[in-house]
């Protein structure tokens, strides 16, 4: 079983709407919570990070947590072509532990 | 430039072979990390190292050696390459002193074919 689960996509959605993605996670532990973006041939990037439950706002990027139910996601409003990206879930479990990544969910904006 | 670089950018090499991925940040950042990234496994973590002269496996670290003896520097070694190490590699470090529970910054990646 995977440590964090995304699926894979590609979720795609008309320019202007919201894209939703989501993460689940297994460790109950787990402590901090990113959002990277990775676009095609390039390295990810932070774009959210979160680390207590309820929602984040960051512009036109809502992160949300809920930690019972073991899942993160994001929100991204207004949606524009250049979000088209793959996005990645990463979860930190604490102590000496990795940064346990997701697989990604590829998005794709439609003009 | 301040920043995380990886070298080099792409690299053929044929199976046997030792190779090394480089790897400099001018942070001084005290985590540094080593993944790879596959289709369908995402990024996975080879090794990583919580500061000069310590180091750790991660997920996947058969195959492959580090060595950071300077804090800056964190290279990576495939010791006899094969073809399931073919792979794009990220190098990445996490700032602020010694806590791991923060942003994480990645190089530009590696792209290594091994024939």
């Amino acid at each position: 079983q995977k440590e964090v689960e995304q699926n894979s996509g590609p979720l795609s959605v008309p320019e202007g709407a919201i894209a939703s993605l989501n993460c689940t996670y297994s460790d109950r532990g787990s402590q901090s919570f990113f959002w990277y973006r990775q676009y095609s041939g390039k390295s990810p990037e932070l774009i959210m990070s979160i680390y207590s439950n309820g929602d984040k706002e960051d512009g036109r990027f809502t992160a949300q947590l809920n930690k019972a139910s073991q899942y993160v996601s994001l929100l991204i409003r207004d949606s524009q072509p250049s979000d088209s990206a793959t996005y990645l879930c990463a979860v930190y479990s604490g102590g000496y532990q990795k940064v346990t990544f997701g697989t990604g969910t590829k998005l794709q904006v439609i003009p | 430039d301040a920043g995380i670089t990886q070298s080099p950018r792409y690299k053929i090499t044929e199976t046997g072979r030792q190779v090394t991925l480089m790897c400099h940040q001018t942070w001084s950042h005290s985590y540094m990390f080593w993944y790879r990234q596959d289709l369908g496994h995402g990024l996975r973590l080879i090794y990583y190292s919580a500061a000069a002269d310590i180091t750790d496996k991660g997920e996947v670290p058969d195959g492959y050696v580090v060595s950071r003896s300077k804090t800056e520097n964190f290279p990576l070694t495939l010791e006899s390459a094969t073809r399931s190490q073919t792979s794009v590699y990220f190098c990445a470090s996490t700032g602020q002193g010694s806590n791991m529970n923060t942003e994480a910054f990645f190089g530009q990646g590696t792209r290594l074919t091994v024939v």
